[in-house]
């Protein structure tokens, strides 16, 4: 079956020191990619995707970039900021019905 | 603000009682999906519906059962609970299936 593998966290970084986050994914057929982020005590939020093989997704500074030959989607930010400290999760959309499969979540925790 | 509303936002209940955790879906999404969050299981996919159909069925226990009535909105029902069924339930919506869903502030269950 479908599965996201994602870097266990927590991370915990300096503010403006860059930003990787691991996933990689098993599917059949063409997945769809997402990162979400979840902020403490809230419900989790779309942060970017990519619905093909080399797109890039992109948003607040965070970008990701479809990788099928090495079935990735690591989430990056060259400088990040305190406000980024959250729950970061890599998923995928597969099948003829929609079913999105999350990664176990990446704590990432952001010091000034 | 996704636009998925999810009531009640807590919930506090004694083992053996029923509940019932509802949601309404932003305007125009036919897809509706229930999560499980909880600290140590991640965040699981329990079920799925589109248009009032049930279409992928998750890690549910028989104990808990959910629907989607005509206006869309969608209900989870879970019942002779258990210590262990406590956590953060989401409900996530989408306007078709195959596109990535948004997720509601979800509703913190405890049982007691």
């Amino acid at each position: 079956g479908d599965s996201v593998t994602q870097m266990e966290g927590p991370v915990t970084l300096s503010e403006e020191a860059f930003l990787t986050i691991n996933c990689t994914y098993t599917a059949t057929g063409y997945p769809s990619l997402f990162w979400y982020v979840q902020y403490p005590g809230e419900g989790l939020q779309l942060l970017l995707k990519a619905t093909k093989a080399d797109d890039k997704g992109s948003n607040k500074g965070f970008e990701a970039t479809y990788r099928k030959e090495t079935t990735s989607f690591h989430l990056e930010k060259g400088s990040v900021q305190v406000s980024d400290s959250a729950v970061y999760f890599c998923a995928l959309l597969s099948g003829g019905y929609q079913k999105v499969t999350f990664g176990i979540g990446t704590k990432l925790q952001v010091i000034p | 603000d996704s636009g998925v509303t999810q009531t009640p936002k807590h919930l506090i209940t004694a083992t053996g009682q029923r509940v019932t955790l509802r949601c309404s879906p932003r305007s125009g999404d036919l897809s509706v999906y229930w999560y499980q969050q909880s600290l140590d299981q991640g965040l699981q996919f329990l079920i799925q519906y589109y248009n009032g159909e049930e279409r992928a069925k998750g890690n549910i226990l028989e104990r808990f059962s959910a629907q989607q009535f005509p206006d869309l909105h969608s209900e989870l029902n879970l019942s002779s609970l258990e210590l262990g069924d406590s956590a953060l339930y989401f409900c996530a919506s989408s306007v078709r299936e195959r596109t990535e869903a948004f997720f509601g502030q979800g509703t913190r269950l405890t049982v007691v």
